[in-house]
């Protein structure tokens, strides 16, 4: 089976400006999330799709950061106004109801 | 609140030599619990799971890990360390709504 996909697989842009990055799951997969990674961290859970419906987003910076998962599939998760913080690798995942998480290879965010 | 705890940042252990990383979880409903591979620029790779069942479990390139509910533990344990074992490490577990929490990460350092 093809796995999950994401794009682009590197960004560096200035603070202050937007950036958004794509995911495709695993097909068949209801359950999406995106991950924050910042260098020797574990991953952060951002928000929780399950279908196009939010489950949790307690953790996700909802004046900057917002993000979509339009008819259930792909999903796209936007920064805006970047800040150098923002760094980190961005992981998008995918499962079935009570199976591991599938990962793709991330996007790595360089904020300048 | 779930939480999950990895002691030691950094192990480093000889090629051959038995590998131990330590995983410690807090959870108020039976817990699924995983640990994740991730090398240099690539997304998380799956080792194994602990659904329900057994509680020793085995995963890929060696890898076991044994499910202790009485001390809220998953050590991760492999007999024969290989070179190629040198990653990072991550413990998880996935609670109440699929909601997967993963701890700080072990790197692990093979000595030739």
């Amino acid at each position: 089976e093809a796995g999950v996909a994401q794009s682009p697989r590197y960004k560096i842009i200035e603070k202050r400006q937007s950036v958004a990055f794509w995911c495709n799951p695993i097909s068949g997969h209801a359950t999406l999330y995106w991950y924050q990674q910042i260098l020797g961290q574990g991953p952060k859970l951002l928000i929780q799709f399950q279908n196009n419906g939010v489950v949790d987003d307690s953790q996700l910076p909802k004046d900057r950061f917002s993000a979509e998962r339009l008819k259930g599939v792909d999903s796209t998760l936007k920064i805006q106004p970047a800040k150098l913080e923002d760094s980190a690798v961005y992981l998008c995942a995918s499962s079935l109801k009570d199976s591991p998480l599938h990962f793709g290879n991330g996007t790595r965010l360089t904020v300048t | 609140a779930q939480s999950v705890t990895q002691l030691g940042s950094h192990v480093s252990v000889s090629e051959g030599a038995l590998v131990l990383l330590r995983c410690n979880y807090s959870s108020s409903v039976p817990p699924y619990l995983f640990w994740y591979v991730q090398y240099p620029n690539q997304g998380l790779q799956l080792l194994l799971k602990y659904t329900t069942g057994a509680t020793l479990v085995k995963g890929i390139n060696g890898f076991e890990a044994e499910f202790k509910k009485s001390e809220t533990s998953f050590h991760l344990t492999k007999p024969s360390a290989h070179m190629s074992d040198a990653a990072e490490y991550f413990c998880a577990v996935k609670t109440s709504y699929d909601k997967v929490i993963f701890g700080p990460g072990t790197s692990l350092s093979v000595i030739p």
